[in-house]
């Protein structure tokens, strides 16, 4: 069973304007959610996470219970946010679950 | 600090060989983890071990080992290795402590089966 759908596999969007990737997921217990990125032929890296409520390089992200998402959003789109983006869930087992991944690119 | 150290950083391996795939983290984390990363299907976990001397299977097992004979290794073998096993792998590493611990991830491995 999938147990994280980031339903946009490519996203494009100009410099300067906003950007949101999706993310939903399944799971009965108390989520814990992040949002990894992975620049061209790096390693993954955290970028936030839902229990902290922070702001990371202009990034936020809502857990919402009832809609089951923790969508990523960022109000004004840089060029060096190009990159993968993995929406990834840790069960209570402490095994973490990963989206498809959704590849961002902006514009300049 | 290194964090977390994968070997070979590629390899391409002839089908049927045994190939070990090497995980090494000096932060003393718990629990530890291996991923495949393919186009259009993401990171899928293969195995994991949340301590020493414990492993699970993960989404897609079939074809794979782990041991965790201590806190810092954690290898991978493909007991005889397949085409579509052709991938990326990512090993990471966890603590189990508290809510809110992310994973800490290697800089992966590049295996081409041929």
């Amino acid at each position: 069973a999938q147990r994280v759908t980031q339903p946009e596999k490519l996203l494009s969007v100009f410099k300067g304007a906003p950007v949101e990737l999706k993310c939903n997921y399944s799971y009965s217990g108390s989520p814990e959610l992040f949002w990894y990125v992975q620049y061209s032929r790096q390693r993954l890296q955290l970028l936030l996470r839902h229990i902290s409520r922070e702001s990371i390089k202009g990034f936020t992200a809502d857990l919402n219970k009832g809609e089951t998402s923790f969508h990523l959003k960022k109000p004004f789109a840089q060029e060096e946010d190009s990159a993968m983006y993995y929406c990834a869930l840790k069960e209570g087992s402490n095994q973490f679950y990963f989206g498809t991944g959704t590849s961002l690119t902006v514009i300049p | 600090i290194a964090g977390i150290t994968q070997a070979p950083t590629s390899q391409i391996l002839a089908a049927g060989r045994r190939m070990t795939l090497r995980c090494t983290q000096d932060m003393r984390h718990n629990a530890m983890y291996w991923y495949r990363q393919d186009l259009g299907l993401g990171l899928r976990l293969i195995h994991y071990s949340n301590t020493a001397g414990t492993t699970g299977k993960g989404e897609v097992p079939d074809g794979y080992s782990v041991s965790r004979a201590n806190t810092d290794d954690f290898p991978l073998t493909l007991a005889s290795a397949v085409p579509s096993q052709t991938s990326v792998y990512f090993c990471a590493s966890s603590s189990t402590a508290g809510r809110g611990a992310e994973a800490f991830f290697g800089q992966g491995t590049r295996l081409t089966v041929v």
